[in-house]
């Protein structure tokens, strides 16, 4: 089955500062990569993904990266702020019917003020 | 209010019962998956409903078991609890059986087992 690994698991900024959560995905047919912020006491919430056809796919001040080669996506924040603080996952799913999100261990990113 | 309803938000039990976490999905949504989150890891999936049917099975113990009701609600039932068992439990819907439509999580049922 699928097994996606995330780096760093913490991650400490400066308000201003760009983060960057890594994440490496094993099963080459996986073709979509979300990604995940769980705010204290909330459930998972969709912030941004990306479908295997696309390299890069940006929101504002959030961004993914995909390198299907490596098989390796990134998460991209510029210009942090506090609220961006929370625990961020990474998750990868193939398009079969039944198939579920493998998410990555998390990265508990927080900015500083 | 992401949409997906889970009840009760808490739930504090002793070694050795048995509880029922209910889900209610998304207006529209047919799939809901079950996870596990225990402290400071990751989202561990359990499994996963799509219109009324079984259709994928995670790292989910066999004193656990789940159900989806006709109206599409779903049920995650715990039994014979072990402190190890305390943890977050999160239900998640989509419109379709596969992951890659988007999950819409509800905000967890926190059991303590005590």
């Amino acid at each position: 089955g699928e097994n996606v690994e995330q780096h760093p698991s913490t991650l400490s900024v400066q308000e201003g500062d760009s983060a960057v959560i890594k994440c490496t995905y094993s099963d080459s047919a996986s073709n979509y990569f979300p990604w995940y912020k769980q705010e204290l006491g909330k459930g998972p919430q969709l912030i941004i993904d990306i479908r295997s056809n696309v390299g890069e796919k940006k929101d504002q001040r959030i961004a993914v990266t995909l390198n299907k080669t490596a098989k390796h996506f990134s998460l991209h924040i510029t210009e942090t702020q506090p609220e961006d603080s929370a625990v961020y996952f990474c998750a990868a799913a193939t398009n079969n019917a039944g198939n579920m999100l493998t998410f990555g261990g998390g990265t508990r990113l927080m900015v500083k003020p | 209010d992401s949409g997906v309803t889970q009840t009760p938000k808490h739930l504090i039990t002793a070694t050795g019962q048995r509880v029922t976490l209910r889900c209610s999905p998304r207006s529209g949504d047919l799939s809901v998956y079950w996870y596990q989150q225990s402290l400071d890891q990751g989202l561990q999936f359990l499994i996963q409903y799509y219109n009324g049917e079984e259709r994928a099975k995670g790292n989910i113990l066999e004193r656990f078991s789940a159900q989806q009701f006709p109206d599409l609600h779903s049920e995650l039932n715990l039994s014979s609890l072990e402190l190890g068992d305390s943890a977050l439990y999160f239900c998640a819907s989509s419109p379709r059986q596969g992951a890659n439509y988007g999950y819409t999580f509800g905000s967890g049922t926190r059991l303590t087992v005590v």
